[in-house]
């Protein structure tokens, strides 16, 4: 496995509240992503970070913010769940724009 | 990015060459072709890429055809353990973005 890290694996959060998914890596990559995974849609980019402090949203960005203030680190914030958020969540990292991606296991996100 | 056409699913007999085909009509000259797999919930997979030649690694090959509009996987000896989702993608390398679209649902009969 690439060393990628997600933590957590599975959360149950109640709507309103805010969640924080942490994506760890120990490959000093440049580029990191956040994407969602719903049935019949694929995967869909939320966030994606080029650098420290360096970040631009993809397809589907509403509702969820990012922060990479370590290489190694990026963190994706739902400031308030919604029940539309229940989903899965995956965390990618590439090493360059034209290399491949390797992804993490996934967490699991249900909001009630 | 070039938009890519895949067909929602295929099965294949195990043992059998897999052929998993992907359109790509609108590529320009720069961008490449990219194949993924994700296995039932876990994390998507990167199997290959090209650009104009076909290109042949330990996982599969993909055969880009002469004038860029469609390429194929194939997976020569598909085993159970091939049942997946394929993605093709179509980009330019230096693209920072990495989208995926659904995807094809191979399934490897026994």
């Amino acid at each position: 496995d690439a060393g990628i890290t997600q933590s957590p694996r599975h959360k149950v959060t109640e709507t309103g509240t805010p969640v924080t998914l942490r994506c760890h890596q120990t490959e000093n990559h440049r580029y990191m992503y956040w994407y969602r995974q719903d049935p019949g849609h694929g995967l869909r980019l939320i966030h994606y970070s080029y650098g420290v402090k360096d970040t631009d949203k993809g397809e589907v960005s509403d509702g969820y913010s990012v922060s990479r203030s370590k290489t190694e680190d990026f963190l994706l914030t739902l400031e308030s769940a919604t029940s539309s958020q229940t989903s899965v969540y995956f965390c990618a990292i590439r090493k360059g724009t034209g290399t491949e991606a390797f992804f993490g296991q996934g967490t699991r996100l249900t909001v009630v | 990015d070039a938009k890519t056409t895949q067909p929602t699913s295929m099965d294949c007999a195990e043992g059998r060459a897999a052929n998993l085909p992907c359109n790509h009509s609108t590529i320009s000259g720069n961008e490449y072709v990219y194949w993924y797999r994700q296995i039932h919930s876990q994390g998507p997979q990167y199997i290959i890429h090209g650009l104009k030649n076909n290109e042949t690694n330990e996982m599969a090959s993909l055969i880009i055809t002469e004038d860029r509009k469609s390429s194929t996987l194939i997976l020569p000896h598909a085993t159970l353990r091939d049942t997946a989702v394929y993605y093709c993608i179509v980009r330019v390398a230096r693209n920072e973005k990495l989208t995926f679209g659904t995807g094809t649902r191979l399934t490897i009969i026994p």
